[in-house]
Protein backbone atom coordinates (compact mmCIF):
# COMPACT_ATOMS: atom_id res chain seq x y z
CA UNK A 1 0.00 0.00 0.00
CA UNK A 2 1.48 3.73 -1.15
CA UNK A 3 1.72 6.05 1.53
CA UNK A 4 2.40 9.58 1.04
CA UNK A 5 3.84 11.82 3.65
CA UNK A 6 3.95 15.22 2.89
CA UNK A 7 6.43 18.15 5.22
CA UNK A 8 6.14 20.03 6.87
CA UNK A 9 3.02 19.68 8.89
CA UNK A 10 2.18 23.51 9.20
CA UNK A 11 4.75 25.84 7.67
CA UNK A 12 4.56 29.64 8.59
CA UNK A 13 5.41 32.67 6.27
CA UNK A 14 4.89 35.89 5.31
CA UNK A 15 3.69 37.35 1.82
CA UNK A 16 5.54 37.74 -1.03
CA UNK A 17 7.75 34.32 0.73
CA UNK A 18 8.59 31.40 -1.31
CA UNK A 19 7.06 28.62 -0.11
CA UNK A 20 7.78 24.92 -0.77
CA UNK A 21 5.82 22.43 -0.16
CA UNK A 22 6.99 18.27 -0.54
CA UNK A 23 5.05 14.91 -0.63
CA UNK A 24 7.66 12.17 -0.75
CA UNK A 25 5.84 8.83 -1.76
CA UNK A 26 6.52 5.21 0.26
CA UNK A 27 6.83 3.79 -3.58
CA UNK A 28 7.37 5.13 -6.92
CA UNK A 29 4.61 7.26 -8.27
CA UNK A 30 3.78 7.89 -12.25
CA UNK A 31 4.42 11.92 -12.95
CA UNK A 32 1.43 11.52 -14.65
CA UNK A 33 -0.64 10.37 -11.24
CA UNK A 34 0.29 12.87 -9.38
CA UNK A 35 -1.78 16.19 -8.60
CA UNK A 36 -1.99 18.99 -5.86
CA UNK A 37 -4.98 20.75 -4.18
CA UNK A 38 -5.34 23.90 -2.13
CA UNK A 39 -8.48 23.85 0.38
CA UNK A 40 -9.49 26.88 2.45
CA UNK A 41 -11.67 26.26 5.57
CA UNK A 42 -15.19 25.50 4.63
CA UNK A 43 -14.66 24.63 1.45
CA UNK A 44 -13.62 21.61 -1.22
CA UNK A 45 -10.31 21.02 -2.25
CA UNK A 46 -9.09 22.64 -5.03
CA UNK A 47 -7.12 20.88 -8.64
CA UNK A 48 -4.08 23.32 -8.56
CA UNK A 49 -1.47 20.96 -10.62
CA UNK A 50 -2.26 17.66 -11.98
CA UNK A 51 0.28 15.39 -13.94
CA UNK A 52 3.23 16.61 -10.98
CA UNK A 53 3.46 19.83 -13.37
CA UNK A 54 0.71 20.96 -15.36
CA UNK A 55 -1.40 23.76 -13.66
CA UNK A 56 -5.17 23.59 -13.50
CA UNK A 57 -6.96 25.99 -15.48
CA UNK A 58 -6.82 29.32 -14.20
CA UNK A 59 -4.40 28.52 -11.28
CA UNK A 60 -1.72 31.33 -11.60
CA UNK A 61 1.61 31.11 -12.67
CA UNK A 62 3.25 31.27 -9.19
CA UNK A 63 1.95 27.63 -8.47
CA UNK A 64 4.67 25.22 -10.13
CA UNK A 65 4.84 21.28 -9.42
CA UNK A 66 8.09 19.72 -9.96
CA UNK A 67 9.22 15.81 -9.12
CA UNK A 68 8.94 12.18 -9.92
CA UNK A 69 9.63 8.69 -8.88
CA UNK A 70 8.94 9.37 -5.19
CA UNK A 71 9.52 12.90 -4.27
CA UNK A 72 7.31 15.46 -5.41
CA UNK A 73 7.53 19.56 -4.53
CA UNK A 74 5.20 22.09 -4.86
CA UNK A 75 6.51 25.54 -5.15
CA UNK A 76 4.51 28.96 -4.45
CA UNK A 77 6.88 31.71 -5.73
CA UNK A 78 5.88 34.87 -4.10
CA UNK A 79 2.61 34.01 -1.58
CA UNK A 80 -0.49 35.97 -1.89
CA UNK A 81 -2.82 36.24 1.20
CA UNK A 82 -5.42 34.48 -0.43
CA UNK A 83 -2.67 31.22 -0.86
CA UNK A 84 -2.93 30.28 3.26
CA UNK A 85 -4.84 27.24 3.28
CA UNK A 86 -4.11 23.54 3.59
CA UNK A 87 -2.30 21.77 0.78
CA UNK A 88 -2.51 18.13 0.12
CA UNK A 89 -0.92 15.80 -2.85
CA UNK A 90 -2.69 12.45 -4.30
CA UNK A 91 -2.03 9.58 -6.36
CA UNK A 92 -3.72 7.75 -8.17
CA UNK A 93 -2.76 4.15 -9.54
CA UNK A 94 -1.23 2.67 -6.70
CA UNK A 95 -2.95 0.33 -4.16
CA UNK A 96 -5.53 1.62 -2.73
CA UNK A 97 -5.77 2.80 -5.80
CA UNK A 98 -5.86 6.63 -4.85
CA UNK A 99 -4.28 8.21 -2.03
CA UNK A 100 -3.94 11.87 -0.57
CA UNK A 101 -1.58 13.05 1.77
CA UNK A 102 -2.18 14.40 5.34
CA UNK A 103 -1.67 17.90 4.41
CA UNK A 104 0.48 20.94 4.79
CA UNK A 105 -0.43 23.67 6.59
CA UNK A 106 0.12 26.98 5.11
CA UNK A 107 -0.05 29.82 7.78
CA UNK A 108 0.64 33.49 8.23
CA UNK A 109 3.65 34.06 10.12
CA UNK B 1 -18.40 22.82 -16.65
CA UNK B 2 -19.47 20.42 -14.58
CA UNK B 3 -21.15 20.90 -11.61
CA UNK B 4 -22.22 18.83 -8.68
CA UNK B 5 -23.95 18.54 -5.54
CA UNK B 6 -24.27 16.12 -3.04
CA UNK B 7 -27.59 15.65 -1.03
CA UNK B 8 -28.60 13.28 1.53
CA UNK B 9 -29.24 12.60 5.62
CA UNK B 10 -26.81 14.51 7.40
CA UNK B 11 -27.94 12.62 10.42
CA UNK B 12 -27.65 8.84 10.72
CA UNK B 13 -27.55 6.76 13.33
CA UNK B 14 -25.08 4.09 14.31
CA UNK B 15 -25.24 0.24 12.58
CA UNK B 16 -27.71 1.89 10.18
CA UNK B 17 -26.79 2.99 6.50
CA UNK B 18 -25.48 6.27 5.07
CA UNK B 19 -27.24 7.06 1.42
CA UNK B 20 -25.99 10.28 0.23
CA UNK B 21 -26.34 11.14 -3.81
CA UNK B 22 -24.34 13.53 -5.98
CA UNK B 23 -26.51 15.44 -8.72
CA UNK B 24 -24.72 16.04 -11.71
CA UNK B 25 -24.99 19.37 -14.53
CA UNK B 26 -23.20 20.43 -17.25
CA UNK B 27 -22.03 17.36 -18.90
CA UNK B 28 -23.34 13.51 -19.24
CA UNK B 29 -22.65 11.13 -16.28
CA UNK B 30 -22.51 8.27 -19.25
CA UNK B 31 -19.89 9.99 -21.36
CA UNK B 32 -16.45 8.74 -21.48
CA UNK B 33 -13.46 10.15 -19.79
CA UNK B 34 -14.95 10.48 -16.52
CA UNK B 35 -14.96 8.09 -13.11
CA UNK B 36 -17.70 9.52 -10.13
CA UNK B 37 -16.43 9.20 -7.04
CA UNK B 38 -16.87 10.10 -3.27
CA UNK B 39 -14.01 11.56 -1.20
CA UNK B 40 -14.89 11.83 3.13
CA UNK B 41 -13.14 14.37 5.33
CA UNK B 42 -13.34 13.76 9.10
CA UNK B 43 -13.72 16.73 10.89
CA UNK B 44 -10.59 18.83 11.39
CA UNK B 45 -8.71 15.95 9.65
CA UNK B 46 -7.43 15.12 5.92
CA UNK B 47 -8.96 13.33 2.84
CA UNK B 48 -10.18 10.03 2.25
CA UNK B 49 -10.56 8.43 -1.26
CA UNK B 50 -13.96 6.29 -0.81
CA UNK B 51 -14.63 4.83 -4.31
CA UNK B 52 -15.51 5.71 -7.67
CA UNK B 53 -17.63 4.15 -10.55
CA UNK B 54 -16.76 4.17 -14.32
CA UNK B 55 -18.76 5.11 -16.70
CA UNK B 56 -18.90 1.49 -17.70
CA UNK B 57 -20.53 0.79 -14.07
CA UNK B 58 -17.36 -0.58 -13.06
CA UNK B 59 -16.92 0.19 -9.56
CA UNK B 60 -13.62 0.37 -7.43
CA UNK B 61 -13.56 0.84 -4.14
CA UNK B 62 -10.85 1.73 -1.24
CA UNK B 63 -10.09 -1.68 0.84
CA UNK B 64 -10.74 -0.30 3.93
CA UNK B 65 -14.21 0.27 3.50
CA UNK B 66 -14.85 -2.15 0.29
CA UNK B 67 -16.93 -4.32 2.69
CA UNK B 68 -19.68 -1.57 3.23
CA UNK B 69 -19.35 0.56 0.39
CA UNK B 70 -21.72 0.57 -2.72
CA UNK B 71 -21.67 3.24 -5.40
CA UNK B 72 -23.93 3.13 -8.15
CA UNK B 73 -25.27 5.39 -10.93
CA UNK B 74 -28.65 6.71 -12.22
CA UNK B 75 -28.68 7.77 -15.88
CA UNK B 76 -31.79 8.88 -16.50
CA UNK B 77 -31.09 11.35 -13.44
CA UNK B 78 -27.52 12.00 -14.19
CA UNK B 79 -26.32 11.37 -10.79
CA UNK B 80 -24.86 8.80 -8.45
CA UNK B 81 -25.44 7.59 -5.20
CA UNK B 82 -23.39 6.10 -2.13
CA UNK B 83 -24.42 3.86 0.57
CA UNK B 84 -22.24 3.14 3.43
CA UNK B 85 -23.28 0.60 6.04
CA UNK B 86 -22.85 -0.05 9.18
CA UNK B 87 -21.91 3.04 10.40
CA UNK B 88 -20.06 4.19 13.80
CA UNK B 89 -19.32 7.51 14.87
CA UNK B 90 -15.93 6.70 12.96
CA UNK B 91 -17.93 7.55 9.46
CA UNK B 92 -18.74 10.85 11.00
CA UNK B 93 -17.28 13.18 8.55
CA UNK B 94 -17.96 15.89 5.06
CA UNK B 95 -18.68 13.76 2.30
CA UNK B 96 -17.79 15.08 -1.22
CA UNK B 97 -18.64 13.90 -4.62
CA UNK B 98 -16.13 14.90 -7.34
CA UNK B 99 -15.22 13.81 -10.46
CA UNK B 100 -12.11 11.69 -11.35
CA UNK B 101 -10.38 12.91 -14.93
CA UNK B 102 -10.15 8.93 -15.35
CA UNK B 103 -6.52 9.44 -18.02
CA UNK B 104 -4.08 10.78 -15.22
CA UNK B 105 -6.47 10.21 -12.03
CA UNK B 106 -7.38 13.84 -10.96
CA UNK B 107 -10.14 15.24 -8.90
CA UNK B 108 -11.03 18.38 -10.79
CA UNK B 109 -14.63 19.44 -10.09
CA UNK B 110 -15.89 18.69 -6.87
CA UNK B 111 -19.51 19.21 -4.92
CA UNK B 112 -19.10 21.95 -1.86
CA UNK B 113 -19.84 18.67 0.68
CA UNK B 114 -22.09 17.48 2.70
CA UNK B 115 -21.38 16.96 6.43
CA UNK B 116 -22.59 12.98 7.73
CA UNK B 117 -22.97 12.88 11.48
CA UNK B 118 -23.65 9.55 12.95
CA UNK B 119 -25.19 9.74 16.44
CA UNK B 120 -27.90 7.99 17.94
Amino acid sequence: EIVLTQSPGTLSLSPGERATLSCRASQSVSSSYLAWYQQKPGQAPRLLIYGASSRATGIPDRFSGSGSGTDFTLTISRLEPEDFAVYYCQQYGSSPLCTFGQGTKLEIK
Amino acid sequence: QLQLQESGSGLVKPSQTLSLTCAVSGGSISSGGYSWSWIRQPPGKGLEWIGYIYHSGSTYYNPSLKSRVTISVDRSKNQFSLKLSSVTAADTAVYYCASLFSLDGHFDYWGQGTLVTVSS
